[in-house]
Parts: structure tokens; sequence; C-alpha cells
């Protein structure tokens, strides 16, 4: 499974819009790029995911190179209640595989 | 939809002590994930049940068991309990795409 590399932690405002990079330089060809989020003492909740170029969904945008080795989650006008810690993975998509979660990116909104 | 949900919420045991922690899938979810999260970390993945076989396995040592039930609800076993066993245990059920992960168990080992 291919690794992935994302900054430890974040700070932004209320307001802003923050943008996450994940580097995953040995995504195979059949990987999808999937992010999380969790809260203390909560299980992960699932965000968004991408195979390449960009999507786009209700709470947040996934930017992916044409040469997919980094994606970039891009959240915007963050709140108080987007602090939370966001892991980047990379699979091939399906409800069965082994999520692998490396120590993700603790973001930090102050008002 | 009661999503997916675990049980009990929190439990402190003793070392060499055996715990069984459950899981209830969100409805319609026929696969279960159990994972397991220490301080600061990212969660690491157990087991994967799914048709009440173990269908994938991480690397974890013999005393992590589990089972799937026909209701598809899982449990998740631990023998002679060690202190590094302490940790947030979660469960997560998945169809298609997402895996949607209940509050876990807090677990710890004294």
């Amino acid at each position: 499974l291919a690794k992935t590399t994302q900054p430890i932690s974040m700070d932004s405002y209320e307001g802003q819009e923050v943008n996450i990079t994940c580097s995953h330089n040995n995504i195979a060809t059949n990987d999808y790029i999937t992010w999380y989020q969790q809260f203390p003492s909560q299980g992960p909740r699932f965000i968004i995911q991408g195979y390449k170029t960009k999507v786009t969904n209700e709470v947040a945008s996934l930017f992916i190179p044409a040469d997919r080795k980094s994606s970039t989650l891009s959240l915007p006008r963050v709140s108080l209640s987007d602090t939370a810690v966001y892991y980047c993975l990379v699979g091939d998509g399906g409800g069965f595989q082994k999520l692998v979660f490396g120590t993700g990116t603790r973001l930090l909104v102050s008002p | 939809d009661a999503g997916v949900t675990q049980s009990p919420t929190h439990l402190i045991k003793t070392r060499g002590q055996q715990v069984t922690l459950r899981c209830s899938p969100k409805s319609g979810h026929d696969t279960v994930s159990w994972y397991q999260q220490a301080l600061g970390q990212g969660p690491q993945f157990i087991f994967q049940y799914y048709e009440e076989e173990e269908r994938q396995r991480g690397n974890f040592p013999d005393r992590f068991s589990g089972h799937q039930f026909p209701n598809y609800s899982s449990e998740l076993n631990v023998n002679a309990l060690l202190l590094g066993d302490s940790a947030l245990y979660l469960c997560a059920s998945s169809l298609e795409v997402e895996q949607y992960f209940g509050p876990g168990t807090r677990l710890t080992v004294t």
C-alpha cells in the first residue's frame, strides 16, 4: 500500500479556506485517494474520495494533479467545528479495503 | 438509522485478563472491520469480517480474535491483556465505498 505524507499540523482562522496537501509518490494505477476527518474520542468520518482531477461535494473539494503523486483537500470557509485531525489514505477505494492511516494533519481553527 | 454502534463505551481491565468488545454495523452493511487507535496515532487495522469469515488481517498477534454473527454484528476478543493494549478500539462497517466508523470503545489496561 502506498505511503502518504502530510503536514503534522496546520492553523487557520474562521472563514478562511484551508488546503491540506498529501504526498503519495508510490500510488498505484488502481488506487483511489480518500480523506477522513476525526474529532477527539470519535471514529473517523469519510469526507471525500477521488481518482483524478477534481471532486467536489457539500463539504470539501479534492484536487488531484495529472501525475497523481499528490492531492489537496480544500475546506472552504472553515469554522471552529472543523478543528479535527484529517487523514489522507490511498487504496483500492472499495468498502472492503484495509484502510491504512498515517498520523494525519491536526487542523486548529481559531476565532 | 442508528449507524454503527459499539459497546461498551469505556472499559477498565487488569493485565492478563480477557475482554470482549461488540459492534453492530450500519443497517444493510455486511462487512465489519476493527481498528486499534493508540493515543496520538492513526487507527491501525486489526481484521475484517465478511460472511462470518475473517477476510483480511493486519499485523496483530493471535491474542486478538473476532467473530461475525449471521446478523452481521461482530465481536473483538483480546486475551492476556497487556498494558500496551490500552487504546480506542474502532469498528467500521461498509457496503460499497465508504467505511462508517462507530464511536469506539476506550479500553484501559492497568
